[in-house]
């Protein structure tokens, strides 16, 4: 078993709804991570967050240490938001432990 | 201003030729990492280097070796290409103690393929 699980492993949804990924993990973290992969293969770092909510623009990520789970929310969903979503937390040193992402597509 | 930037993008080879895959960043972060990523999509971690030092040596073929002149690079080399390798390669630093928001900063990713 994964030490980190995510789901939906693919989501498709209308433009202009409410996306939600869930994230859970099974070891003792510091910071847990979000990241975008999109259709061309580049990486982006979307947030971090240790505890709480953080939110930029229309995504929102939230994170319960005691239950080890976080989501992210993708609030008005447009096609450009289409893109491989991956939770990512970090073990010793900093290694990362990834999610299998979740595959995200929005049509118009 | 590219903050990690890789170089190849792409790079095309005939196994059992030696290549590398260049790393710089410039946002004076100290720690950085490559990270494969297979035809699955699944990325694991080869190795992390902090301030010129190895830090994480996942279990990788000896055939790679990570070479860190300085702790803005982080330049990947592999000898003796296999068809096995093929695989897009990301760069990646951060700061030492998760300092900022994103904590990650990635490079575009090198697509290897070993023909």
């Amino acid at each position: 078993k994964n030490e980190v699980e995510q789901s939906p492993q693919n989501l498709t949804a209308q433009e202009g709804e409410f996306i939600t990924i869930n994230c859970s993990y099974s070891v003792g973290i510091s910071a847990l991570h979000w990241l975008q992969q999109h259709p061309g293969g580049g990486i982006v770092s979307l947030f971090m967050l240790s505890s709480g909510k953080k939110k930029h623009g229309r995504l929102i990520a939230t994170i319960n240490i005691q239950e080890k789970h976080s989501s992210l929310h993708i609030t008005a969903s447009h096609p450009r938001d289409s893109a491989v979503y991956i939770c990512a937390v970090p073990r010793i040193t900093d290694k990362l432990i990834f999610g299998t992402g979740t595959r995200l597509q929005v049509f118009p | 201003d590219t903050a990690v930037s890789q170089t190849p993008k792409y790079l095309v080879t005939q196994m059992g030729n030696d290549k590398s895959i260049k790393c710089e960043q410039n946002l004076g972060h100290d720690t950085m990492y490559w990270y494969k990523q297979d035809s699955k999509k699944f990325l694991k971690i080869m190795f992390s280097y902090n301030n010129k030092e190895l830090i994480i040596n996942e279990t990788v073929p000896n055939r790679f070796s990570p070479k860190s002149p300085d702790k803005a690079h982080l330049n990947l080399h592999i000898n003796s290409l296999e068809l096995g390798d093929s695989a897009v390669y990301f760069c990646a630093s951060s700061q030492d103690r998760w300092e900022g928001d994103y904590g990650y900063t990635f490079g575009s990713g090198t697509r290897l393929t070993v023909v």
